[in-house]
């Protein structure tokens, strides 16, 4: 597609259960970022790919949450046994490798909503 | 660490009125990137204008301008004859040069300005 495209758009669940959020990034863009932005933050870094690896997880808050991105294209952000903080909107970028012209695309994010 | 500080949580200005957003970072590299990206309802962050720290020139891009100030560490926002659809968060984000000193390329922004517009 032209742009970034994050699914679902919007996700409310009960505190426990399992999330999948997808992104799909621009075509040809080797690396792709999540990150977690709450209400009235600027963005948090989570995770980083360089084509199928995690190239830096460092910003993952706890075990709870995992991305894969197994053909360096599609990414799923796993989160498991939710917590009413996981709340936020989770964002995804994605960017040719090395520093063309430093800019990251974005998607519209998804909002999880954890009840 | 690097860090990026934006003081003003709302900012206000006239439809036509000119506007200047704050932001100051912290870093310790030489060659970085600066961008001020706006996030209007739809939650897309939008890049509004891109800042290279080589570059001795202020970037402009139509109404939008910087006054980038490297030994400050300073890197404002003018929006100049703002519409009533420049209103949105805007953040003001800090890139690492690939590779340099161990970075990702990873983002780091600030918690934004939230920026109204009066008609």
């Amino acid at each position: 597609g032209a742009g970034v495209s994050q699914t679902p758009s919007n996700k409310v669940t009960e505190k426990g259960k399992y999330v999948e959020l997808r992104c799909d990034p621009i075509s040809g863009h080797t690396a792709l970022y999540w990150y977690r932005q709450s209400l009235g933050q600027g963005p948090e870094f989570l995770i980083y790919f360089q084509g199928t690896g995690a190239a830096d997880d460092s910003g993952l808050p706890n075990d709870r949450f995992f991305a894969v991105r197994p053909e360096g294209s599609v990414s799923t952000l796993k989160i498991q046994r939710t917590e009413r903080g996981d709340s936020a909107v989770y964002l995804c970028a994605s960017s040719p490798w090395g520093s063309w012209l430093g800019e990251l695309f974005f998607g519209e994010g998804s909002r999880l909503t954890v009840l | 660490a690097q860090t990026v500080t934006q003081s003003q949580p709302e900012m206000s200005v006239q439809e036509a009125e000119t506007v200047t957003l704050s932001c100051t970072y912290d870093t310790s590299e030489s060659d970085y990137y600066l961008f001020w990206y706006k996030q209007p309802p739809s939650r897309q962050m939008i890049l509004v204008i891109r800042q290279e720290a080589y570059k001795q020139q202020n970037a402009t891009e139509n109404r939008f301008s910087v006054n980038f100030q490297k030994a400050a560490k300073s890197f404002s926002l003018k929006i100049s004859d703002s519409q009533l659809g420049d209103a949105a968060m805007y953040f003001c984000a800090y890139r690492a040069e690939v590779g340099y000193g161990g970075s990702q390329g990873n983002l780091i922004f600030g918690k934004g300005t939230k920026l109204s517009v009066k008609p």
